[in-house]
């Protein structure tokens, strides 16, 4: 079955960046969207199809794709930003949807 | 507005049944496939299930084949998941998600029921 590899963990300093990567064979082929979401609430899309933003998400929260690797970026991170993130992805060999395993982003 | 509001979590023993509905608004909901996720005390995110807008097509994660069963009624904007031979390991909340018309990803979520097998 398809995989998806986010870190368990990312750490940034408000203001800074933030990037949180997802791994996955042949992902360049894959529309990947991200998903953040806070303790106890629904997931919120903020990414998808690779490098698009819902209305409403900040321009802050970009998304990229190089390689088997795709990114979702976080710049001038804030103390809300605070939260767990998913990559996702449609795996259209086996018709099921695939999830990272999420990442925690820590603001410091 | 897009509302997805969820109902019919709850305890239930191993062996169990429950039915889970997502009552929706604000959007033509026969346009659009419908999703099941779920989340287990402290894990991330698993899809569970895929219903197409006319319900012609469902797909199902691997552990959710022959145990549980995707469904919607379009003329009552109503997504259902029936589970039946329920497991311990099946405890998470259940949040029902709307695919948008031209993506394959989630952009709108119920708020979630909790399923506690035990």
């Amino acid at each position: 079955s398809y995989v998806l590899t986010q870190p368990p963990s990312v750490s940034v300093a408000p203001g800074k960046t933030a990037m949180i990567t997802c791994g996955g064979d042949n992902i360049g082929s894959q529309n990947v969207h991200w998903y953040q979401q806070r303790p106890g609430q629904a997931p919120v899309l903020v990414v998808f199809d690779d490098d698009d933003r819902p209305s409403g998400i900040p321009e802050r929260f970009s998304g990229s794709k190089s390689g088997n690797t795709a990114t979702l970026t976080v710049s001038r991170v804030e103390a809300g930003d605070e939260a767990d993130y998913y990559c996702q992805v449609w795996d259209t060999s086996s018709d099921h949807q695939v999830f990272g395993g999420g990442t925690k982003l820590t603001v410091l | 507005e897009v509302q997805l509001m969820q109902s019919g979590g709850g305890f239930v023993q191993p062996g169990g049944s429950l039915r889970l509905s997502c009552s929706t608004s604000g959007f033509t909901f026969g346009n659009h496939v419908m999703k099941w996720v779920r989340q287990a005390p402290g894990k991330g995110l698993e899809w569970v299930a895929y219903i197409s807008s006319g319900s012609v097509t469902v797909h199902y994660a691997d552990f959710a084949k022959g145990r549980f069963t995707i469904s919607r009624d379009n003329a009552k904007n109503l997504l259902l998941l029936q589970m039946q031979s329920l497991r311990v390991e099946d405890t998470a909340v259940y949040y029902c998600a709307r695919e948008p018309e031209n993506s394959g990803c989630s952009d709108y979520w119920g708020q979630g029921a909790l399923v506690t097998v035990s």
